[in-house]
């Protein structure tokens, strides 16, 4: 069975560029989630989606913004880099709409913003 | 606010001795904790839960402790060995998930041969 999949696994992006990360997830699975990991504030919840619907965000600004689509695989946006969002973003998917033991993360992207 | 302290962000344990990782939490509606591991270039890997009804849950060499009178859990890795070196992170929800996992900031654990 795969497991998750990200891509791009590396990225460079210049400052006011936006960037399209793309998630697959485990065959089966509904949900994905998006998190952030920078070195500083740990992994931070982005988004959750469940049937193509987002469920809840984090505390993120608007610039941040998802979508799934009908075969669960979900894609993150990112308008107007910014420094700061320079960092390892990765996504879990899981069978249903809770986070639990069965959540599984992909290997992230790496997104450097210069 | 950080509602999930890893005050550690790093330990060092020799190889064969216990390795005891910490976790705080300020949430009182947290319900049920889980930690992962994480090595460099990887995803975390989910490792072992426990739920808010129980105080411990146990699963080979790992066993994770909850005091849920002091905000405080902990993971217990018995014997240590060397590729349990990586970055493990303490997270809880509450209410079925539906907030994301809130991850602490991790603590690198370094296996000494």
């Amino acid at each position: 069975k795969a497991g998750v999949t990200q891509t791009p696994r590396y990225l460079i992006k210049t400052r006011g560029q936006q960037v399209t990360l793309s998630c697959s997830p485990i065959s089966g699975h509904r949900s994905v989630s998006w998190y952030q990991q920078t070195p500083g504030q740990g992994l931070q919840f982005l988004f959750e989606y469940f049937s193509e619907t987002q469920r809840n965000k984090g505390n993120f600004p608007g610039r941040f913004s998802g979508r799934q689509f009908s075969n669960s695989r979900s894609e993150m946006n990112v308008s107007t880099l910014e420094l700061g969002d320079s960092a390892l973003y990765l996504c879990a998917s899981s069978h249903g709409r809770q986070v639990n033991t069965e959540a599984f993360f992909g290997q992230g992207t790496r997104l450097t913003v210069v | 606010d950080q509602q999930v302290k890893q005050n550690s962000p790093s330990l060092s344990v020799q190889e064969g001795r216990i390795s005891i990782l910490n976790c705080d939490y300020t949430n009182s509606m947290f319900d049920y904790f889980l930690w992962y591991k994480k090595y460099p270039a990887e995803g975390p890997t989910f490792l072992i839960s426990i739920s808010s009804i129980k105080d411990k849950n146990e699963d080979g060499r790992f066993t994770v402790f909850l005091n849920k009178s002091a905000k405080h859990l902990s993971l217990h890795i018995v014997p240590s060995q060397p590729g349990d070196s990586a970055v493990y992170f303490c997270a809880a929800y509450s209410g079925g998930g539906a907030d994301g996992l809130t991850f602490g900031k991790g603590t690198h654990l370094i296996i000494q041969p």
